[in-house]
Parts: structure tokens; C-alpha cells; sequence
């Protein structure tokens, strides 16, 4: 069953503009991930960040993790019409250890 | 370079008509799944291989099987293809996790897509 939610499922921005995408979810996990996917291709692994950290940053992605909420988001600075995509957050949980996706987010990034 | 690739890109079928999909990894990983993305949602996830073992999602329907001959390869045969099957079909790697892990990165391939006439 899908554990995370996705807000929006939408967002459209003009080049240059800081992107968030947040994402919800309902049981207790060991970490959490984001992923990318341009469309018609398979999915790229951005980020993951452990259940004990609250943020962590990889060059213009910054991810935050409030366990206490249940719920992540993920920052794109100074955007760039090739960061288009759909973006979903993927969590881990118990001894399970497959990841369980969101439903994601179509980013439309504007020349 | 290290990859997951899947052969077919694009494959179509008839209603009916028995098809295998495959994946194939040079990354070396001791975990293979298969997940099935419909239009505008996420990957559902339908088995994975830990090594030699093979875990089954409760929900995948009997139609879709799975082999897996050597680390290498991976295949999805769905026995009888119905029109609700079509979908991207996504494989992915992994390694396993090892004690005190907390799960680890997945490596997807391009996926293939199914049509079913």
C-alpha cells in the first residue's frame, strides 16, 4: 500500500525559482529517499536521509525530516528547466527494508 | 559504466499472449526487484529477489511470475496479459542490506513499456 502522500501533485516555476515539494507519511521508518524521473525513464536516486538526521544537503538539493510530523521536504534552489520531472519520496520501514513510494510530484520548470 | 538495463524499451502484445520483459545488471547487487508504474503514479513494487530467495508482494496477481537464473538477470514472464497490464515496467537493484543498515539505495533501469492490444 502507498505510504507517502505528495504535495503538490503539481508546481510549475519560472527558471531561477526555489522549488518545495513536501511529503507525508504514516508509519514509522528507517529512512527516507527521494527519487527522480524524467518522463518515460526509469527512476534516479537523489537523496536519503536517516530517520536520526533532520537535514541533509547535496549540492542545490537540501532535504529536511521532522519524524515527529512525519513528514520531509525536499528544496531545489536556483532551479533550471532541466530539473522538469516528477519527483517522489520513497520511505523504508521495520524490517521490510523495500522502499514504499509517494505519489509524486510533477515539476514543470519554465524557461 | 555500472548499469541496469532492460530489454525491451517498448514492447507491445495481444491480449492474451504470454510475455517476458528482462533486466539485466552489471552493478554486482545481491537484490533485484520488479515494480509496475501505470500513468501519473508512483512504482508499485511486485516482487524482489534476495539473492536466490524470492519475495512476492501480497497483492501481485498470480499472472505475473518471476525468474531469476543468475545474479545477473532478471525476468518478468506475465502469463496472460490483460489491458489493465499496460504500464511501465521498472527494475531495480540493490545492495543487501547488511547488519545495522537501514535500507538501502535502489538503482533502476529505463523501464519498458508495455502496451497490450
Amino acid at each position: 500500500s502507498q505510504q507517502g502522500e505528495e504535495d503538490p501533485q503539481a508546481l510549475s516555476i519560472q527558471e531561477g525559482e526555489n522549488a518545495t515539494m513536501n511529503c507525508s507519511y504514516k508509519t514509522s521508518i528507517n529512512n527516507l529517499q527521494w527519487y527522480r524521473q524524467n518522463s518515460g525513464r526509469g527512476l534516479v536516486h537523489l537523496i536519503l536521509i536517516r530517520s536520526n538526521e533532520r537535514e541533509k544537503h547535496s549540492g542545490r538539493l537540501r532535504v529536511t525530516l521532522d519524524t515527529s510530523k512525519k513528514s520531509s521536504s525536499l528544496l531545489i534552489t536556483a532551479s533550471r528547466a532541466a530539473d522538469t520531472a516528477s519527483y517522489f519520496c520513497a520511505t523504508v520501514s521495520g524490517s521490510a527494508r523495500q522502499l514504499t513510494f509517494g505519489s509524486g510530484t510533477q515539476l514543470t520548470v519554465l524557461p | 559504466d555500472a548499469m541496469v538495463i532492460q530489454n525491451p524499451r517498448y514492447q507491445v502484445t495481444q491480449f492474451g499472449k504470454p510475455v517476458t520483459l528482462s533486466c539485466s545488471q552489471t552493478l554486482n547487487h545481491n537484490v533485484m526487484y520488479w515494480y509496475q508504474q501505470k500513468s501519473s503514479q508512483a512504482p508499485k513494487l511486485l516482487f524482489h529477489y534476495y539473492d536466490k530467495d524470492f519475495n512476492n508482494e501480497a497483492d501481485t496477481p498470480d499472472n505475473f511470475q518471476s525468474r531469476r537464473p543468475n545474479t545477473s538477470f532478471c525476468f518478468l514472464d506475465i502469463r496472460s496479459p490483460g489491458l489493465g497490464d499496460a504500464a511501465m515496467y521498472l527494475c531495480a537493484t540493490s545492495r543487501r542490506p547488511t547488519s545495522g543498515s537501514v535500507g538501502e539505495t535502489q538503482y533502476f533501469g529505463p523501464g519498458t513499456r508495455l502496451l497490450v492490444l
